[in-house]
């Protein structure tokens, strides 16, 4: 069974920084692109970041650029978004999301996500 | 990068068929075919249901289909059912190697 498991996720001052982790299990996770993806509770999703396979092709949605950083442990099996000067219009629940495979797009499996909220 | 442009809600009746577009641009929908529709029930994580225009996973119930012409990408649900109503987001890649989501249909099934 595919899984996806997020954490990290807290309470943090505007400028803070948070690391978040999904743990993937049940796949070979070395094969997947990997995304994360955030929601504002009650409102919309958000594409926030993707990761290649090979962990050498990255890319980020303007609102999080040279703020954000994603990386992968395929040896680990886990996905990583490093958060650095976090701001108020970041508070969100962040998903991890699985790329599909031998198809384009973003999110066949979604982790139950994580929510970060950024207040003084 | 703007987000694309969904009704804020669709209304249909059981059994009817309701249409949910989803206007880009030709630097997303219109330039590639790799648009995906995502369901969400309250409370609950998002759900595939069209990949690439008009793929579906398997599982997916065979009323919902995909279109795309020029800069819009449609979902089609035929034989409306309760279970339909939820949030439906489209999404497309980009020419900005970046992806982008719809801002989200509410379809209510009266």
């Amino acid at each position: 069974e595919v899984q996806l498991v997020e954490s990290g996720g807290g309470l943090v001052q505007p400028g803070g920084s948070l690391r978040l982790s999904c743990a993937a299990s049940g796949f070979s996770f070395r094969t997947h692109w990997m995304h994360w993806v955030r929601q504002v509770p009650g409102k919309g999703l958000e594409w926030v970041s993707c990761i290649n396979t090979d962990e050498d092709s990255t890319s980020y949605a303007d609102s999080v650029k040279g703020r954000f950083t994603i990386s992968r442990d395929n040896a680990k099996s886990t996905l990583y978004l490093q958060m650095n000067s976090l701001r108020a219009e970041d508070t969100a629940v962040y998903y991890c999301t699985r790329g599909l495979i031998a198809a384009v797009g973003i999110a066949d499996y979604w982790g139950q996500g994580t929510l970060v909220t950024v207040s003084s | 990068q703007s987000a694309l442009t969904q009704p804020a809600s669709v209304t249909g009746s059981p059994g009817q068929s309701i249409t949910i577009p989803c206007t880009g641009t030709s630097s997303d929908v219109g330039g590639y075919n790799f648009v995906s529709w995502y369901r969400q029930h309250p409370g609950k994580v998002p759900k595939l249901m069209l990949f690439e225009v008009s793929r579906r996973p398997s599982g997916v119930s065979n009323r919902l289909s995909g279109s795309k012409s020029g800069n819009t990408a449609s979902l089609t649900i035929s034989g409306l059912q309760a279970e339909d109503e939820a949030d439906y987001y489209c999404t497309s890649y980009t020419s900005a190697n970046t992806w982008l989501f719809g801002g989200g249909t509410k379809l209510t099934v009266l």
